[in-house]
């Protein structure tokens, strides 16, 4: 048990699908991140938020969507996803955005694009 | 670019012997964080270090910080089973994503 909650742990969606991942955590944490893990390339940090407020957004496609309506649940929301999109999709979080905090993951999200 | 540089990308080891992975820096770090990644599983915080030539352990493993502040070493001795995964470094970065390639290492019985 983490405390960063994620759901689904797995997904098999079609290109023209549009489906969500969630991320809930119950630390108190105000930071929370997506990142992807592809077999072929480490941790990428995909977005930030920072007490509700997007601070980072690596050049990640726009059919990547991401959502914080508060800062306990973050969402990734997906459409048009292409076969190379299909990877481990990681949630974490801190307490704040500081250069000294670990990163609390969640157990992730494998989707499967067909 | 990636902040840090980890070698090797992969180790296969049989019980018993040690293990090492590196992590360079062209910059001066902060500090640095080691996360180990089970397989199938979610990368784990394990330690950070701060100081110049920081020496931490944790029952078989030794992480160390370079007196330059440069690198970092994880070192298990004796290695088991349950070592097996992939072991990253991460740099401190203001919601950067500044860890390493990782290392993955195999453990043969």
């Amino acid at each position: 048990e983490t405390g960063v909650t994620q759901t689904p742990r797995h997904l098999v969606m079609g290109m023209t699908n549009k489906k969500s991942l969630k991320c809930e955590q119950h630390l108190g944490h105000n930071a929370m991140y997506w990142y992807k893990q592809s077999a072929k390339k480490p941790l990428e940090l995909m977005f930030v938020y920072n007490f509700k407020e997007q601070t980072e957004n690596n050049s990640v496609p726009s059919r990547f969507s991401p959502e914080c309506p508060n800062s306990s649940h973050l969402f990734l929301h997906l459409h048009t996803l292409q076969p190379e999109d299909s990877a481990l999709y990681l949630c974490a979080s801190t307490p704040s955005i500081g250069s000294n905090q670990p990163q609390h993951f969640g157990d992730g999200t494998r989707l499967s694009i067909l | 670019g990636q902040q840090v540089m980890q070698i090797p990308q992969y180790q296969h080891v049989q019980e018993g012997e040690d293990f090492t992975t590196y992590c360079n820096s062209s910059t001066t770090l902060s500090n640095i964080q080691w996360y180990k990644q089970r397989p199938g599983g979610h990368p784990v915080f394990l330690i950070q270090l701060v100081k110049s030539g920081e020496v931490k352990k944790q029952k078989r493993l030794t992480f160390q910080f370079g007196e330059a502040k440069k690198n970092s070493s994880l070192h298990i001795t004796a290695t088991q089973t349950t070592d097996v995964g992939t072991y990253f470094c991460k740099a401190p970065g203001a919601g950067k994503s500044t860890f390493g390639d990782g290392t993955t290492l195999t453990v043969k019985p």
